[in-house]
């Protein structure tokens, strides 16, 4: 399978707890995104990276939250002190041109 | 006010039915537009891509609306494997940052 893919699938953890999740894009995909979706609502976007540039943040990524792709080719994003309000799904998209591919996401339960 | 709005639904339909639905967006800018369709506790997978004449992928027909702001899809002769949330989404910066409704979900019934 040569989409996009992200560990672990599930991650339960008690608040104040760190976390750290990993995407791995579709081969050559120089674009990759990571999003949040809570229950009933869409996607919302995170952050973005060209290559290994970081090049926007959203809003919603506190100061707890920190995204790194490194070499441009997997990307992590990490949550210090979790709280209980980062219980969602985080997915992570990937792009050459156009479209962007999902990944199945990371849920995280935070208790 | 959200940039992309969506009616929820559901729209329970019958097989064979036709069901449309529509989405509004905020941004006079937005460049580009899709559908995106997602199961239950699944990852968004793209359906269509939404062009200003209007298109059509088989029995799915998205319309696109500048003036008003808003996107249609229609889905004829529903079958029981369109069960699915879809996502009207937009974005004014090609390829980045996708903007996304809270779907509507349609059930198709044997």
């Amino acid at each position: 399978d040569t989409g996009v893919s992200q560990d672990p699938r599930h991650k339960i953890t008690k608040r104040g707890q760190n976390v750290t999740f990993r995407c791995d894009p579709i081969s050559e995909h120089n674009r990759l995104y990571w999003y949040r979706q809570t229950l009933g609502q869409g996607p919302e976007f995170l952050t973005y990276f060209q290559n290994e540039a970081q090049l926007e943040k959203s809003r919603l990524l506190s100061d707890r939250f920190s995204a790194e792709r490194p070499k441009g080719s997997f990307s992590t994003l990490e949550i210090q002190r979790t709280e209980q309000g980062d219980s969602a799904m985080y997915l992570c998209a990937s792009s050459l041109l156009g479209t962007q591919y999902f990944g199945p996401g990371t849920r995280l339960l935070v208790l | 006010r959200k940039e992309v709005e969506q009616d929820p639904g559901p729209f329970n339909v019958p097989e064979g039915a036709t069901v449309a639905f529509n989405c509004t967006y905020s941004n006079s800018a937005s460049q580009s537009f899709f559908w995106y369709r997602q199961d239950c506790r699944k990852e968004p997978k793209l359906l269509m891509s939404v062009y200003s004449s209007g298109n059509e992928d088989g029995r799915f027909t998205a319309q696109l609306n500048r003036a008003s702001q808003y996107i249609s899809l229609l889905i004829r002769d529903s079958k029981l494997s369109d069960s699915a949330t879809y996502l009207c989404v937009v974005n004014w910066s090609n390829d980045y940052k996708l903007s996304f409704g809270a779907g509507t979900t349609v059930t198709v019934r044997a």
